[in-house]
């Protein structure tokens, strides 16, 4: 138990549906990630929230939205995916971006399959 | 941009030790890092080293660190079935646009065979 939660843990949607994933941590940390973990391809860091305000957004397609309302709460809504987006979603914190550096504490992650 | 290496598999047997290696690209590499991964489960940092270091010991953990060749390694001492994981390798640094970025390896399969 590393004090992140995801839900839900395994999600089956159609390209034409929308759906969101919740990430939540009880830690007390101000940044929060969202990664891509692909069977053939190294983590891709998604999107970064430092203190609630968008840090980073590693060109991802507009078809994932994050959202952040508060330091303990991160969402990625999904609307329109394609097959290819079919993966691991996990969601990290950090104490802050200015922290010990790398120190991420992961979640356990949404398994996400596009039919 | 900031490139880390792993071969994809190992596989030991129980009790054995376990080497797992990494190459990275990035010279100004400020941290590194090991993350595990179980089925099922999230990254779990396993141990991490400052790159002014060489070496740091963590029960049966073992990070050796060759900054001049940009090569990271983690020996698991007595190997266990319960170490059978994904293991990432990790870096980070300090400076810059990238600062408190994360780049991770595509991962090693280590399988614990008894």
């Amino acid at each position: 138990e590393t004090g992140v939660t995801q839900t839900p843990r395994h999600l089956v949607m159609g390209m034409t549906n929308k759906k969101s994933l919740k990430c939540e941590q009880h830690l007390g940390h101000n940044a929060m990630y969202w990664y891509k973990q692909s069977a053939k391809k190294p983590l891709e860091l998604m999107f970064v929230y430092n203190f609630k305000e968008q840090t980073e957004n590693n060109s991802v397609p507009s078809r994932f939205s994050p959202e952040c309302p508060n330091s303990s709460h991160l969402f990625l809504h999904l609307h329109t995916l394609q097959p290819e987006d079919s993966a691991l979603y996990l969601c990290a914190s950090s104490q802050d971006r200015a922290g010990r550096v790398g120190r991420q504490y992961f979640g356990p992650g949404t398994r996400l399959t596009v039919t | 941009g900031e490139d880390v290496e792993q071969s994809l598999f190992l596989s030991v047997r129980e009790g054995d030790s376990s080497v797992i290696n990494c190459t990275y690209t990035d010279s100004s590499s400020t941290y590194l890092y090991w993350y595990k991964q179980e089925p099922g489960a999230g990254l779990q940092l396993l141990t991490y080293i400052f790159s002014n270091m060489d070496m740091k010991q963590d029960q049966r953990l073992t990070v050796l660190l060759n900054k001049k060749d940009k090569h990271l390694s983690l020996r698991i001492a007595d190997t266990q079935t319960g170490d059978s994981a994904i293991y990432f390798c990790a870096e980070s640094n300090a400076g810059g646009t990238s600062y408190g970025k994360l780049t991770f390896g595509q991962g090693t399969i280590l399988t614990v065979h008894p």
